[in-house]
Protein backbone atom coordinates (compact mmCIF):
# COMPACT_ATOMS: atom_id res chain seq x y z
CA UNK A 1 0.00 0.00 0.00
CA UNK A 2 1.58 3.62 -0.31
CA UNK A 3 1.99 5.96 1.88
CA UNK A 4 2.24 9.56 2.41
CA UNK A 5 4.74 11.21 4.92
CA UNK A 6 4.82 14.66 5.77
CA UNK A 7 7.16 15.36 8.47
CA UNK A 8 6.60 19.09 8.84
CA UNK A 9 3.48 19.11 11.05
CA UNK A 10 3.77 22.89 11.54
CA UNK A 11 5.53 25.63 9.49
CA UNK A 12 5.81 29.19 9.87
CA UNK A 13 6.67 32.02 7.11
CA UNK A 14 6.41 35.75 7.28
CA UNK A 15 4.71 37.84 4.54
CA UNK A 16 6.27 38.20 1.43
CA UNK A 17 8.90 35.51 2.05
CA UNK A 18 9.74 31.99 0.92
CA UNK A 19 8.29 28.56 2.45
CA UNK A 20 9.08 24.67 1.62
CA UNK A 21 6.78 21.87 2.31
CA UNK A 22 7.85 18.48 2.50
CA UNK A 23 6.43 15.22 1.34
CA UNK A 24 8.11 11.94 0.90
CA UNK A 25 5.86 8.91 -0.40
CA UNK A 26 6.28 5.21 -0.80
CA UNK A 27 5.19 3.48 -3.18
CA UNK A 28 6.01 0.58 -5.75
CA UNK A 29 4.34 1.78 -9.11
CA UNK A 30 5.48 3.76 -11.90
CA UNK A 31 2.55 5.47 -13.15
CA UNK A 32 0.56 8.13 -10.20
CA UNK A 33 0.06 11.49 -9.46
CA UNK A 34 0.70 13.80 -7.00
CA UNK A 35 -1.22 16.82 -5.31
CA UNK A 36 -1.15 19.21 -2.78
CA UNK A 37 -4.07 20.66 -1.46
CA UNK A 38 -4.81 23.61 0.98
CA UNK A 39 -7.72 23.29 3.75
CA UNK A 40 -8.33 26.84 4.74
CA UNK A 41 -10.04 27.07 8.19
CA UNK A 42 -13.46 27.30 6.12
CA UNK A 43 -12.89 23.75 5.40
CA UNK A 44 -12.99 23.84 1.64
CA UNK A 45 -10.25 21.52 0.60
CA UNK A 46 -8.48 23.70 -2.80
CA UNK A 47 -6.11 21.61 -5.46
CA UNK A 48 -3.01 24.11 -5.32
CA UNK A 49 -1.28 21.54 -7.72
CA UNK A 50 -0.42 18.68 -8.88
CA UNK A 51 1.83 16.31 -11.08
CA UNK A 52 2.13 13.71 -13.02
CA UNK A 53 4.60 11.06 -11.81
CA UNK A 54 6.01 10.44 -16.08
CA UNK A 55 6.55 14.50 -16.46
CA UNK A 56 10.11 15.58 -15.49
CA UNK A 57 9.22 18.99 -15.63
CA UNK A 58 8.09 20.27 -12.09
CA UNK A 59 4.70 22.06 -12.06
CA UNK A 60 4.18 25.35 -11.42
CA UNK A 61 0.97 27.34 -11.07
CA UNK A 62 1.70 31.10 -10.30
CA UNK A 63 3.05 31.36 -6.53
CA UNK A 64 3.07 27.87 -6.53
CA UNK A 65 5.61 25.39 -7.50
CA UNK A 66 6.99 21.31 -6.58
CA UNK A 67 10.33 19.73 -6.57
CA UNK A 68 9.34 16.71 -7.43
CA UNK A 69 12.27 14.33 -7.30
CA UNK A 70 10.93 10.50 -8.27
CA UNK A 71 14.10 8.89 -7.58
CA UNK A 72 13.69 9.91 -4.20
CA UNK A 73 10.34 9.99 -3.93
CA UNK A 74 10.25 13.50 -2.75
CA UNK A 75 7.16 15.98 -3.52
CA UNK A 76 7.96 19.68 -1.78
CA UNK A 77 6.17 22.43 -2.37
CA UNK A 78 7.44 25.91 -2.63
CA UNK A 79 5.14 29.30 -2.18
CA UNK A 80 6.64 31.69 -3.17
CA UNK A 81 6.04 35.53 -1.98
CA UNK A 82 3.87 34.58 0.64
CA UNK A 83 0.82 35.87 1.62
CA UNK A 84 -2.06 36.07 4.66
CA UNK A 85 -3.87 34.16 2.47
CA UNK A 86 -1.65 31.24 2.26
CA UNK A 87 -2.53 30.34 5.79
CA UNK A 88 -3.57 26.85 6.12
CA UNK A 89 -3.53 23.02 6.33
CA UNK A 90 -1.39 21.91 3.35
CA UNK A 91 -1.90 17.76 2.55
CA UNK A 92 0.18 16.15 -0.10
CA UNK A 93 -1.72 13.27 -1.97
CA UNK A 94 -0.74 10.36 -3.93
CA UNK A 95 -3.11 8.72 -6.39
CA UNK A 96 -2.35 5.30 -8.63
CA UNK A 97 -2.83 5.92 -11.74
CA UNK A 98 -3.06 1.63 -12.12
CA UNK A 99 -6.23 0.39 -12.86
CA UNK A 100 -7.13 -1.03 -9.90
CA UNK A 101 -6.01 1.53 -7.64
CA UNK A 102 -7.08 4.94 -9.38
CA UNK A 103 -10.19 5.48 -7.54
CA UNK A 104 -8.85 7.24 -4.53
CA UNK A 105 -6.38 9.73 -2.72
CA UNK A 106 -3.39 8.82 -0.02
CA UNK A 107 -3.46 11.92 2.10
CA UNK A 108 -0.57 13.07 4.36
CA UNK A 109 -1.24 13.62 7.95
CA UNK A 110 -1.07 17.47 6.97
CA UNK A 111 1.56 20.84 7.58
CA UNK A 112 -0.16 23.84 9.25
CA UNK A 113 1.20 26.84 7.78
CA UNK A 114 0.82 29.97 9.57
CA UNK A 115 1.60 33.12 7.79
CA UNK A 116 3.09 36.37 9.95
CA UNK A 117 2.46 39.89 8.99
CA UNK B 1 -20.98 26.55 -11.21
CA UNK B 2 -22.58 25.71 -8.18
CA UNK B 3 -19.51 23.70 -6.28
CA UNK B 4 -20.57 20.98 -3.91
CA UNK B 5 -22.55 21.24 -1.46
CA UNK B 6 -23.19 19.66 1.94
CA UNK B 7 -25.46 18.98 4.74
CA UNK B 8 -25.72 19.48 7.81
CA UNK B 9 -22.71 21.67 8.52
CA UNK B 10 -22.44 20.86 12.27
CA UNK B 11 -24.60 17.67 13.76
CA UNK B 12 -24.20 16.31 16.93
CA UNK B 13 -25.70 12.72 17.86
CA UNK B 14 -25.35 10.38 20.92
CA UNK B 15 -23.83 6.49 20.84
CA UNK B 16 -26.15 4.17 19.65
CA UNK B 17 -28.12 6.51 17.10
CA UNK B 18 -27.49 6.51 13.56
CA UNK B 19 -26.97 9.72 11.14
CA UNK B 20 -26.99 10.85 7.26
CA UNK B 21 -25.14 12.93 5.66
CA UNK B 22 -25.61 14.47 2.25
CA UNK B 23 -23.79 15.52 -0.21
CA UNK B 24 -24.83 17.44 -3.98
CA UNK B 25 -22.06 17.25 -6.41
CA UNK B 26 -20.97 19.76 -9.51
CA UNK B 27 -23.22 19.54 -12.08
CA UNK B 28 -22.20 17.06 -15.06
CA UNK B 29 -19.65 15.43 -12.35
CA UNK B 30 -20.83 11.66 -12.18
CA UNK B 31 -18.14 10.31 -9.24
CA UNK B 32 -18.54 11.27 -5.47
CA UNK B 33 -16.24 10.22 -2.64
CA UNK B 34 -16.54 10.02 0.51
CA UNK B 35 -13.62 10.79 3.19
CA UNK B 36 -13.51 10.78 6.82
CA UNK B 37 -11.20 13.16 8.27
CA UNK B 38 -9.75 12.73 12.12
CA UNK B 39 -7.14 14.43 14.14
CA UNK B 40 -5.94 10.84 14.46
CA UNK B 41 -6.18 9.15 11.46
CA UNK B 42 -6.20 12.49 8.64
CA UNK B 43 -8.03 11.92 6.29
CA UNK B 44 -9.35 7.98 5.12
CA UNK B 45 -11.18 6.95 1.69
CA UNK B 46 -14.38 5.67 3.16
CA UNK B 47 -16.01 5.44 -0.60
CA UNK B 48 -16.90 5.91 -4.16
CA UNK B 49 -20.08 6.14 -6.35
CA UNK B 50 -20.33 6.26 -9.86
CA UNK B 51 -23.42 5.88 -11.85
CA UNK B 52 -25.35 5.13 -8.99
CA UNK B 53 -23.05 2.16 -8.39
CA UNK B 54 -20.74 1.76 -5.04
CA UNK B 55 -17.56 1.34 -7.15
CA UNK B 56 -15.29 1.17 -4.27
CA UNK B 57 -14.71 1.36 -0.29
CA UNK B 58 -12.13 1.72 1.82
CA UNK B 59 -11.31 0.03 5.37
CA UNK B 60 -14.41 0.74 7.50
CA UNK B 61 -16.87 -0.93 9.13
CA UNK B 62 -20.26 -1.64 7.58
CA UNK B 63 -22.11 0.29 9.90
CA UNK B 64 -20.76 3.16 7.39
CA UNK B 65 -22.96 2.45 4.15
CA UNK B 66 -24.32 5.04 0.97
CA UNK B 67 -26.11 5.26 -1.75
CA UNK B 68 -25.99 7.36 -5.39
CA UNK B 69 -28.98 8.61 -6.76
CA UNK B 70 -29.79 8.97 -10.48
CA UNK B 71 -28.83 12.78 -10.16
CA UNK B 72 -25.35 11.92 -8.68
CA UNK B 73 -26.50 13.13 -5.19
CA UNK B 74 -24.87 10.76 -2.70
CA UNK B 75 -25.87 10.67 0.82
CA UNK B 76 -23.96 8.53 3.96
CA UNK B 77 -25.33 6.72 6.45
CA UNK B 78 -23.73 5.58 9.60
CA UNK B 79 -25.64 3.57 12.26
CA UNK B 80 -24.69 2.81 15.77
CA UNK B 81 -23.19 5.60 16.51
CA UNK B 82 -19.64 5.36 18.51
CA UNK B 83 -18.02 8.01 20.12
CA UNK B 84 -14.73 7.11 17.43
CA UNK B 85 -17.17 8.20 14.67
CA UNK B 86 -16.31 11.98 15.45
CA UNK B 87 -15.07 13.83 12.61
CA UNK B 88 -15.57 15.82 9.25
CA UNK B 89 -17.10 14.11 6.59
CA UNK B 90 -15.65 15.17 3.77
CA UNK B 91 -17.75 15.02 0.10
CA UNK B 92 -15.59 14.78 -3.09
CA UNK B 93 -17.01 14.95 -6.97
CA UNK B 94 -14.99 14.60 -10.24
CA UNK B 95 -15.59 14.00 -13.66
CA UNK B 96 -14.89 10.21 -14.01
CA UNK B 97 -15.45 8.18 -17.60
CA UNK B 98 -17.10 5.05 -16.93
CA UNK B 99 -14.01 2.33 -16.52
CA UNK B 100 -11.83 5.45 -16.18
CA UNK B 101 -9.66 6.95 -13.22
CA UNK B 102 -10.98 10.03 -10.55
CA UNK B 103 -10.16 12.94 -11.82
CA UNK B 104 -9.46 15.89 -9.89
CA UNK B 105 -11.41 16.22 -6.72
CA UNK B 106 -13.26 18.92 -6.02
CA UNK B 107 -14.22 19.45 -2.20
CA UNK B 108 -17.13 20.15 -0.06
CA UNK B 109 -17.05 22.08 3.33
CA UNK B 110 -17.83 18.77 5.16
CA UNK B 111 -20.80 17.64 7.59
CA UNK B 112 -18.64 17.77 11.73
CA UNK B 113 -20.63 15.04 13.24
CA UNK B 114 -20.27 15.17 16.74
CA UNK B 115 -20.90 11.47 18.91
CA UNK B 116 -21.71 12.49 21.96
Amino acid sequence: AQTVTQSQPEMSVQEAETVTLSCTYDTSESDYYLFWYKQPPSRQMILVIRQEAYKQQNATENRFSVNFQKAAKSFSLKISDSQLGDAAMYFCAYRSDSGGSNYKLTFGKGTLLTVNP
Amino acid sequence: KAGVTQTPRYLIKTRGQQVTLSCSPISGHRSVSWYQQTPGQGLQFLFEYFSETQRNKGNFPGRFSGRQFSNSRSEMNVSTLELGDSALYLCASSLRLAGGPVGELFFGEGSRLTVL
